[in-house]
């Protein structure tokens, strides 16, 4: 079956804009969860949904945020970028939550200039 | 909150020699979780671990699972060129969010 697909895999944006990432997860999987990767941080925690509610948030600003459609299809838009926003966005889905591990997206790589 | 500590965060070998990497946790877990990451890649599900002192082994990789539920080993023997990568544990209490360690990684020289 096909993977978790994430678009776009690479963005370039400019300091103050806004931008919007794509997550669609394995078909039947109704988790969705929101990670970001930067250098000596490892995975961050963004948001984590389950049928088209956030189930848990982490300790990003409100600049950062999130939804999931009926579907199962998940955004995350980060609104007035900074340069340190710059990093790998990954999206990891779940059958039935954390229990039965993730399945993540190749990401999308995401340049604050 | 919680966290995962994740030791150490480098570590050469050469081929052939063992490797061990450990997690910590701050609070007790429901589960731990091991990734793989490949360089340019993205982490790929290992295995999940829930019962207090669980042992499980993938041919050459064996995991385990602490008493107190509150850390975790990996331990590879006998490394080869394609073990290298960046290892990740990750924990969660029920209903939390599941929160990696910032992993360690694996280079192996032939």
């Amino acid at each position: 079956k096909a993977g978790v697909t994430q678009t776009p895999r690479y963005l370039i944006k400019t300091r103050g804009q806004q931008v919007t990432l794509s997550c669609s997860p394995i078909s039947g999987h109704r988790s969705v969860s929101w990670y970001q990767q930067t250098p000596g941080q490892g995975l961050q925690f963004l948001f984590e949904y389950f049928s088209e509610t956030q189930r848990n948030k982490g300790n990003f600003p409100g600049r950062f945020s999130g939804r999931q459609f009926s579907n199962s299809r998940s955004e995350m838009n980060v609104s007035t970028l900074e340069l340190g926003d710059s990093a790998l966005y990954l999206c990891a889905s779940s059958g039935q939550g954390p229990l039965y591990g993730y399945t993540f997206g190749s990401g999308t790589r995401l340049t604050v200039v | 909150g919680q966290q995962v500590m994740q030791i150490p965060q480098y570590q050469h070998v050469q081929e052939g020699e063992d490797f061990t990497t450990y997690c910590n946790s701050s609070t007790t877990l429901s589960n731990i979780q091991w990734y793989k990451q490949r360089p340019g890649g993205h982490p790929v599900f290992l295995i999940q671990l829930v019962k207090s002192g669980e042992v499980k082994k993938q041919k050459r990789l064996t995991f385990q699972f602490g008493e107190a539920k509150k850390n975790s080993s990996l331990h590879i023997t006998a490394t080869q060129t394609t073990d290298v990568g960046t290892y990740f544990c990750a924990g969660d209490q029920a209903g939390t969010a599941l929160i990696f360690g910032k992993g360690t990684t694996l280079s192996v020289s032939s």
